[in-house]
């Protein structure tokens, strides 16, 4: 089963910076957040991931709660190429999607 | 690398015969994972690999699903007999093993199958 909780659904306006919220309450202190994405009927796109800082890369920003039990993805410029289903997962071997938040970009 | 390579990237099939989807991981990665994606239950874990040996099966809906991964480049899923309700997308995902799973999983492009 999962254990994320997401709104399923957001909207943003292009350039400016896209925030998709998760729950993790349950997590562990071995388990990692991961972020992927996928556009369309695409194979899903890995975003990013961390344990308990905070992390970067040419993507996203992930902003993890000093309680681990929720974080943040940050889309700094969102494109309507962005658009997409977002995912967040805790994983410890597998990773088990649940149904995600569904960004739509509009120009 | 080329990625993850799923073939074939579309099957159409009758309801009854066999099906089999392949998978080709990036090399050196240490586990395999298959799964499914449909509209009504979204991507579901099937049953995923570490060093060729099977982990966790305890997706695969049914005993006309089987898996299996002869050696570290090559998987298959295979359904027999295939059944409409088994038309859905599969991807096929592969990643290094490391410690608690500080580590990305790469996903194929799938294999969308239709069984009429």
């Amino acid at each position: 089963d999962a254990k994320t909780t997401q709104p399923p659904s957001m909207d943003c306006a292009e350039g400016r910076a896209a925030n998709l919220p998760c729950n993790h309450s349950t997590i562990s202190g071995n388990e990692y957040v991961y972020w992927y994405r996928q556009i369309h009927s695409q194979g899903p796109q890995y975003i990013i991931h961390g344990l308990k800082n905070n992390e970067t890369n040419e993507m996203a920003s992930l902003i993890i709660t000093e309680d681990r039990k929720s974080s943040t993805l940050i889309l700094p410029h969102a494109t309507l190429r962005d658009t997409a289903v977002y995912y967040c997962i805790v994983r410890v071997e597998a990773l088990i999607f649940g149904t995600g938040t569904r960004l739509q970009v509009f120009p | 690398d080329a990625g993850v390579i799923q073939s074939p990237r579309h099957e159409v099939t009758e309801m009854g015969q066999e099906v089999t989807l392949r998978c080709k991981p990036i090399s050196g990665h240490d586990y395999l994972f298959w799964y499914r994606q449909t509209m009504m239950r979204g991507l579901e874990l099937l049953i995923y690999f570490n060093n060729n040996v099977p982990i966790d099966d305890s997706g695969m809906p049914e005993d006309r699903f089987s898996a299996k991964m002869p050696n570290a480049s090559f998987s298959t899923l295979k359904i027999q007999p295939s059944e409409p309700r088994d038309s859905a997308v599969y991807f096929c995902a592969s990643s290094l093993a490391r410690f608690g799973g500080d580590t990305e999983a790469f996903f194929g492009q799938g294999t969308r199958l239709t069984v009429v």
